[in-house]
């Protein structure tokens, strides 16, 4: 099984409200990976758990937090939602570095 | 520095002809290439992947990819294309550190 799960699927929320998305995965992967994907652009990492290490791309450093409570989870947390939040967040993982990446459904965030 | 273009943002083609998405790549480590297919309103779904060897790998959907290291491409063909295969197609790149290098994406659309 290569599955992915993603929660919600869609998520409404107001600016300056916080927002939680959830990842979960059962393929005991070493690595987590959160992607923003907005219309015509490429995705765009924001940031992977290795094990229990968090990498954060420089550029997203403080509109992006995350925490992985265990191996299954990881979740993506924005304190406060601004409109250019609006977008396609997908997760990832794999195991090993160069292995496959293997994409849940997203959660499509839109901001007002 | 690593980088992917696919130079063409849209592909149209009729149902039944053949089919090349083009991928031109940039590293300056051991590439490690993938196509992924994005289907409406899905996640990013793995069609291939090349790592070594044989430099023609087959893929899912009778999908298959060309690696050339002279010419830092990793074109993705099909001999026939179905009207179910209109999708965004992603060429990506790893050098193995866990960062994935995506395309802009190519939207393919099949004209019944």
């Amino acid at each position: 099984d290569t599955t992915v799960k993603q929660n919600p699927r869609y998520k409404l929320a107001r600016v300056g409200k916080p927002v939680n998305l959830i990842c979960s995965q059962t393929m005991n992967h070493d690595t987590m990976y959160w992607y923003q994907k907005k219309p015509n652009q490429a995705p765009k990492l924001l940031l992977f758990y290795y094990d229990k290490i968090l990498n954060r791309e420089a550029d997203t450093f403080e509109k992006f937090q995350s925490s992985r409570p265990n191996n299954s989870f990881c979740s993506l947390y924005i304190g406060s939602a601004g409109l250019e939040y609006s977008a396609m967040y997908l997760c990832a993982s794999s195991r090993g570095r160069e292995d496959t990446q293997y994409f849940g459904p997203g959660t499509r965030l839109l901001v007002l | 520095a690593q980088s992917v273009t696919q130079p063409d943002a849209r592909v149209t083609v009729s149902e039944g002809a053949s089919l090349q998405l083009r991928c031109k790549y940039s590293s300056s480590g051991t590439p490690y290439l993938f196509w992924y297919v994005q289907y409406p309103r899905q996640g990013l779904q793995l069609l291939l992947k090349y790592y070594s060897g044989d430099p023609v790998v087959q893929g899912v959907n009778g999908f298959e990819a060309e690696f050339s290291k002279s010419n830092s491409s990793f074109h993705l063909r099909k001999a026939s294309v179905h009207w179910s295969d209109s999708a965004v197609y992603f060429c990506v790149l790893s050098t193995g550190y866990q960062n994935f290098y995506f395309g802009k994406g190519t939207s393919l659309t099949v004209i019944p």
